[in-house]
């Protein structure tokens, strides 16, 4: 069973509307979260990254929170744009282990004009 | 900033055939990695290497080699390429010391076709 796990699979929205993408994971303990954004066709870029200790952290439009008691983190995308189209995936980084990370499988974000 | 190079974006091969995959990274980082991303599945670790020589497997290394020769280079073998290896390939590299341990510098990706 894959230790991180995020909904929706995909989802639309309107250009300049917000959306929030969903991350569950049972890593534990964990170093970190990292958010990534995949475009189409290119390697993922990180966005955001939060330890175990911090509970939200800002890139321009993109938010990211995190509750380690639940263990539930969130992206939330603020005025999306056409760009903003891609794939995000969510990714735990174990203590024990910085080799081995745990990918969600990731949300496809459609940004319609 | 970090560059990344996979030396081919798109590759058609025939089963049986060996399949070289080649990354170069500029940026001096001790950790090397190859993943393969298929749809609905997240990324996951073919094989990694952390030094010059040194590889470790990942969570499917079967059916993979990979070699690192150079700091800058790691490339990953398929030595008879089947179907099921049909997928997209990233390779990343970074930084094994804190805070910076997870931050992944993927490169573009190579489309593997295995006909």
């Amino acid at each position: 069973k894959n230790q991180v796990e995020q909904s929706p699979q995909s989802l639309i929205i309107l250009e300049g509307k917000n959306c929030t993408l969903q991350c569950n994971y049972t890593v534990s303990p964990f170093s970190n979260l990292r958010w990534y954004k995949q475009d189409t066709g290119r390697g993922p870029v990180s966005l955001t990254i939060m330890t175990f200790s911090e509970n939200t952290k800002s890139n321009g439009r993109y938010t990211a929170t995190l509750d380690a008691d639940t263990k539930q983190s969130s992206l939330h995308i603020t005025a999306s744009q056409l760009s903003d189209s891609a794939s995000y995936i969510c990714v735990v980084t174990p203590r024990s282990n910085d080799y081995k990370l745990s990918f969600g499988a990731g949300t496809t974000v459609t940004v319609r004009a | 900033d970090v560059k990344v190079t996979q030396s081919s974006r798109y590759l058609v091969k025939r089963t049986g055939e060996k399949v070289f995959l080649e990354c170069v990274q500029d940026m001096d980082h001790e950790n090397m990695f190859w993943y393969r991303q298929d749809p609905g599945l997240g990324l996951r670790l073919i094989y990694f290497s952390y030094d010059v020589k040194m590889k470790e497997k990942g969570d499917i290394p079967e059916g993979y080699s990979v070699s690192r020769e150079k700091k800058e280079r790691f490339s990953l073998i398929l030595e008879s390429a089947s179907t099921n290896q049909t997928s997209m390939y990233l390779c990343a590299s970074s930084l094994p010391r804190a805070p910076y341990t997870g931050e992944l510098f993927f490169g573009e990706g190579s489309r593997l076709t295995v006909l």
